[in-house]
């Protein structure tokens, strides 16, 4: 299994970017990492993944190190709508395994 | 993407007693699953609910307490069975349209919060 680590919490200012880093020193070669975010009492809504390559969409940018044993998501400009509990989650035999995630809180 | 609903989305019951959840798709999805959140917890998967055959449980979940249907590839029921206050919960349909293959996407409803008195 694709285990992750990640700080508990993070806070942001409004119109700064945002990193949010996590380790998975113990992910194999073929595994992807997502992630997900859940906004309170909401569902998780996915956010990106990638393998081996940076990877951008109109949400953020993931940026996984060259020994892919961690990765940072950034959210380029934070607004109040992205406080939410951050999952970064490596795919597991088709299954996503949740951690505890990243609670990040953006202050105006 | 897919479009995922989720009934009910809320529900108090008395335990002792069942509540069947139920998890529409508006397209023919390969992979079903179903996921709980404690109160304060993240998510914990359930079950792979899989067509036509019995679903697959992680450990730590058994059929008897929350038996699975899948009668076809848009559709999944999920029973709390015998509930207790342990119970209360977020219950999460969860959809990957493509299959299990690495790389593709799942997509989650919006859940359903049980509270058991």
């Amino acid at each position: 299994d694709a285990k992750t680590t990640q700080p508990p919490s993070m806070d942001c200012a409004e119109g700064r970017a945002a990193n949010l880093p996590c380790n998975h020193s113990t992910i194999s070669g073929n595994e992807y990492v997502y992630w997900y975010r859940q906004i309170h009492s909401q569902g998780p809504q996915y956010i990106i993944h990638g393998l081996k390559n940076n990877e951008t969409n109109e949400m953020a940018s993931l940026i996984i190190t060259e020994d892919r044993k961690s990765s940072t998501l950034i959210l380029p400009h934070a607004t109040l709508r992205d406080t939410a509990v951050y999952y970064c989650i490596g795919l597991s035999w088709g299954k996503l395994q949740f951690g505890a995630g990243t609670q990040v809180v953006v202050t105006p | 993407s897919a479009v995922i609903s989720q009934k009910p989305s809320r529900d108090i019951c008395q335990r002792g007693t069942s509540l069947t959840i139920q998890c529409q798709v508006d397209s023919q999805v390969t992979m079903m699953f179903w996921y709980r959140q404690q109160p304060g917890q993240s998510l914990t998967l359930i079950a792979t609910a899989n067509q036509g055959s019995e679903a697959t449980y992680e450990s730590g979940f058994v059929i008897d307490k929350f038996p699975i249907s899948r009668p076809n590839l848009t559709f999944s029921t999920l029973t709390v069975s015998n509930m207790s206050p342990e119970d209360s919960s977020i219950y999460l349909c969860s959809v990957g349209p493509k299959g299990a293959g690495v790389g593709n996407i799942q997509y989650f409803g919006a859940g359903t919060r049980l509270s058991v008195l």
